[in-house]
């Protein structure tokens, strides 16, 4: 059974600090490796990741993959108040559009 | 666009009742997924369909009924609601991946559902 855990759970950090979220797979032919940002309402596409060792960036947030030991992260620099949300990470297979999410971290941003 | 679409944004239902969510998208997308989210295990699938006449079921299918007449429209069907369905329901489309491509999903608002 495919399988996707993310720690921590949750963190509380203060504006201006470096979060760094973890997320570990197990996914039958993995294909990618997606992150989501999630607030009120429906998940946002943050990055898809598909090869080891290449990082992504947008802004503040990076992630990068590593295939060989199954696990990907999410840093966040500079965090805003902004940045608040429940992040998902979830592996896609090769065969179609599934989606295995993992059970998300929540993320407190205080002032 | 209106892009992915769900009605209705809230309901309560009691024990034994039955309902059918909508979701509707307008970007012309193949692949058409459900999934529930309940606190603290993400998004788990429960129905998906790549296509007008085909559905196939996801990691969590009991329960719950889908049909793909049209490219827009896929509905959910609770055919006799259980308290362990309450949750918040989200629909996701996306272009129908081909080979060794990913197609983003989009996800709709979300139902919030509550069974009594």
């Amino acid at each position: 059974e495919d399988k996707v855990v993310q720690s921590p759970l949750s963190l509380v950090v203060h504006e201006g600090d470096t979060v760094t979220l973890n997320c570990s797979y197990e996914v039958t032919n993995f294909r990618s490796l997606l992150w989501y940002k999630q607030e009120k309402k429906a998940p946002t596409f943050l990055f898809m990741l598909t090869s080891s060792g290449i990082e992504k960036k947008s802004g503040r947030l990076s992630s990068i993959l590593d295939k060989k030991e199954l696990f990907s992260i999410l840093n966040i620099t500079a965090t805003q108040t902004g940045d608040s949300a429940i992040y998902l990470c979830a592996g896609n297979q090769a065969a179609g559009n599934k989606l295995t999410f993992g059970g998300g971290t929540r993320v407190l941003v205080k002032p | 666009n209106a892009g992915v679409t769900q009605t209705p944004k809230f309901q309560v239902l009691k024990t034994g009742q039955s309902m059918t969510l909508q979701c509707a998208q307008d970007m012309n997308h193949e692949y058409m997924s459900w999934y529930r989210q309940d606190p603290g295990m993400g998004l788990r699938l429960i129905h998906y369909s790549v296509g007008a006449g085909i559905t196939d079921q996801g990691e969590v299918p009991n329960g719950y009924n889908v049909s793909r007449s049209t490219t827009e429209d896929f509905p959910l069907r609770l055919l006799s609601a259980a308290p362990s369905q309450t949750s918040v329901y989200f629909c996701a489309s996306s272009y129908a991946a081909g080979g060794t491509s990913y197609n983003e999903q989009f996800f709709g608002p979300g139902t919030r559902l509550t069974v009594l």
